[in-house]
């Protein structure tokens, strides 16, 4: 099947800093990718559709100078939570589409001190 | 809008149990729906799907039958094993929408 990697799988930065998640999908080509945010006990919140080549489109409530999406090429795309603070502690998960399904990546699990 | 509900967990089992773990939803329309797996350290995995209502979506000894007129899609095992222990997702897309809507999980264990 489809995978989906995620780089890194876990990250711990100083409040105010700015960090990166990648996303790749390894043996397929995604022209959409999504980015989900899961906090403990509760459901993957979707923050944002990636499309190849355009500016994401980002669901009510997300802040997109916050958390900055970009897709570059078919099989990359990528987070940036810039300016972290201890309240974007969470379980960041992208998914990458192919046909009518989806496939995720492992997580990264995101620690703001 | 769209909404999951699932049971909340952790369900721990001793292995040849029976699984039921309840899934409701709330949406207009006909959605689509699914069962997702997260092994520990894995990322999510399709289990199975349905896409109308009657519609038995089926997968490794797991089944679950898209139920429209009790809005349910309740997953079921007839014998787990140790293997099966993991994180199980419902979740539901509607015709037209590339959007997942998830419940928020249950923890399975199941102990030899």
């Amino acid at each position: 099947g489809a995978v989906v990697s995620q780089h890194p799988s876990r990250v711990i930065c100083k409040s105010g800093t700015s960090v990166k998640i990648e996303c790749r999908s390894l043996d397929f080509q995604a022209t959409t990718m999504f980015w989900y945010r899961q906090f403990p006990k509760k459901s993957l919140m979707l923050m944002a559709t990636s499309n190849e080549g355009s500016k994401a489109t980002y669901e009510q409530g997300v802040e997109k100078d916050k958390f900055l999406i970009n897709h570059a090429s078919l099989t990359l795309s990528t987070l940036t939570v810039t300016s972290a603070h201890p309240e974007d502690s969470s379980f960041y998960i992208c998914s990458a589409r192919v046909w009518d399904e989806q496939f995720f990546g492992p997580g990264t699990r995101l620690t703001v001190l | 809008g769209d909404s999951v509900t699932q049971m909340e967990g952790p369900v721990t089992l001793s292995e040849e149990a029976f699984l039921t773990i309840n899934c409701t939803y709330t949406a207009t329309g006909y959605p689509s729906l699914f069962w997702y797996v997260q092994y520990p350290g894995e990322g999510l995995q399709l289990l199975l799907k349905a896409t109308k209502a009657d519609d038995k979506g089926s997968n490794k000894g797991f089944e679950a039958t898209y139920r429209k007129e009790t809005t349910s899609f309740h997953l079921e095992k007839g014998s787990v094993q140790v293997s099966d222990s993991a994180v199980y997702f419902c979740a539901l897309i509607q015709g037209g929408s590339e959007k997942l809507v998830f419940g928020k999980g249950t923890k399975l264990t199941v102990n030899p």
